[in-house]
């Protein structure tokens, strides 16, 4: 049972560069989470998804998109890069938001 | 939105000492409060939560308790060993909503 996976684990990308980060979970999960953590910030929600089908903004939502695919995987996307989105980002999922909440290992993001 | 607030940044204990760290948060309507540890290169985990109808919940070592006219809610670790050491997240989330705000986390060390 993997739980929570993403990928990549670490990436560089040049200002302006767009990639996409993946998650996808093996849980059944109706919920998923994508969070950036800074140094001193704690964990930040960017967007999530409540059920498949389904996607809303959190905190931070600027410079990004996300798609839901299906049950298992939930995608984060930088269009155009900018330094100010460095950040290690965790994917996470949960049965229902009163339930735990499994994080993935991140993904370590340096935009140069 | 809700607002969390996590003190101290930092602790250090001497190996069987207690740790305390604590959280306040703003909306009186939050009613889910889990704390997570964060291990090094390590996606946060679930240690041990609490729901608003409760005021403490302990499991071994770990206690929580919360303060719901205060609005603040703390994490208690006695006995504390060395593999304590870690970074620990509060968070708080509101009704049935999937958005959980987090404390900015404490870096505990427990020294041998």
């Amino acid at each position: 049972n993997a739980g929570v996976t993403q990928t990549p684990k670490f990436q560089v990308l040049k200002t302006g560069q767009s990639m996409t980060l993946q998650c996808a979970q093996d849980m059944n999960h109706n919920s998923m989470y994508w969070y950036r953590q800074d140094p001193g910030m704690g964990l930040r929600l960017i967007y999530y998804s409540a059920s498949e089908g389904t996607t809303d903004k959190g905190e931070v939502p600027n410079g990004y998109n996300v798609s839901r695919l299906n049950k298992r995987e939930f995608s984060l996307r930088l269009e155009s890069a900018a330094p100010s989105q460095t950040s290690v980002y965790f994917c996470a999922s949960n049965r229902t938001p009163y339930t735990e909440a499994f994080f993935g290992q991140g993904t370590r993001l340096t935009v140069v | 939105g809700e607002n969390v607030e996590q003190h101290p940044s930092t602790l250090s204990v001497q190996e069987g000492d207690s740790a305390v760290i604590k959280c306040t948060y703003s909306d009186s309507a939050s009613n889910y409060f889990p704390w997570y540890k964060q291990e090094l290169g390590k996606g946060p985990q679930l240690i041990i939560d609490i729901r608003s109808n409760v005021g403490e919940k302990k499991d071994q070592r770990i206690a929580v308790t919360l303060n719901k006219t205060a609005k603040h809610f703390s994490l208690h670790i006695t006995e504390t060993q060395p593999e304590d050491s870690a970074v620990y997240f509060c968070a708080a989330r509101k009704g049935n909503n999937n958005d959980m705000r987090f404390g900015a986390g404490t870096r505990l060390t427990v020294k041998p």
